[in-house]
């Protein structure tokens, strides 16, 4: 009931093209879900993130879709760009229960 | 920007050595926190620090870990006795606050290696 289910585990997409990840998850107590983007050598650094009381976020060319009933949220790049390639990964966490679970990340390659 | 820094950026050690890895936490952060990352695998919680005392600990986090704030600016993690499972990259990340805008900032790693 802890897990996050992050998929697929790698993704190549063409320059300008739209890249999706997807997450799943099980308890329904998680109340704060965040994308974190991880390029080689570095630490993970927020990209954007989503409460269940909305259905979707934008930032830019980044957007979170969120569908409570699915107890799914996905990540959507647009115009995807090689500087977007590195690994992203879903999280979730409860309320001020402070530990986030991960998803296992998803390598993004972006093709020039 | 400020930024959480972490040393050593890699450390070797023998099995059963004692290991301590530091971190300078974002300076007005009140919240902070050791996650592990096996090679290619998904980033674990270890445990979460707050008001000088743990907060949270997962399971991983047994009694060869311990973590420490000596002086108002370090964060250390320490781990007793190494063991082989536990080479890993491990993150320090800070926190202003926890809730709705707590965003967690992310050092960029002590990669330890267990020989």
């Amino acid at each position: 009931q802890q897990q996050v289910k992050q998929s697929p585990q790698s993704l190549i997409v063409q320059k300008g093209g739209i890249s999706i990840i997807n997450c799943a998850y099980e308890n329904t107590a998680f109340d704060y879900f965040p994308w974190y983007q991880q390029f080689p050598g570095k630490g993970p650094a927020l990209l954007i993130a989503i409460r269940p009381d909305v259905s979707e976020k934008k930032e830019g060319r980044f957007t979170i879709s969120f569908n409570k009933s699915a107890k799914q949220f996905s990540l959507h790049i647009m115009d995807s760009q090689p500087g977007d390639s590195a690994t992203y990964f879903c999280a979730a966490s409860m309320g001020s229960n402070y530990q986030l679970i991960w998803g296992a990340g998803t390598k993004l390659i972006i093709k020039p | 920007e400020p930024e959480v820094t972490q040393t050593p950026s890699h450390q070797v050690t023998q099995m059963g050595q004692e290991v301590i890895l530091r971190c300078v936490p974002i300076s007005n952060h009140l919240y902070f926190y050791w996650y592990r990352q096996i090679l290619g695998q998904k980033v674990e919680f270890l445990v979460s620090f707050y008001n000088n005392e743990i907060s949270e600990k997962s399971e991983i986090f047994d009694d060869q870990f311990s973590v420490e704030r000596p002086d108002g600016s370090n964060f250390t993690l320490k781990i007793r006795s190494t063991k082989l499972e536990d080479s890993a990259m491990y993150f320090c990340a800070s926190q202003l606050r926890v809730g709705r805008t707590g965003e967690l900032f992310f050092g960029e790693g002590s990669r330890l290696t267990v020989l």
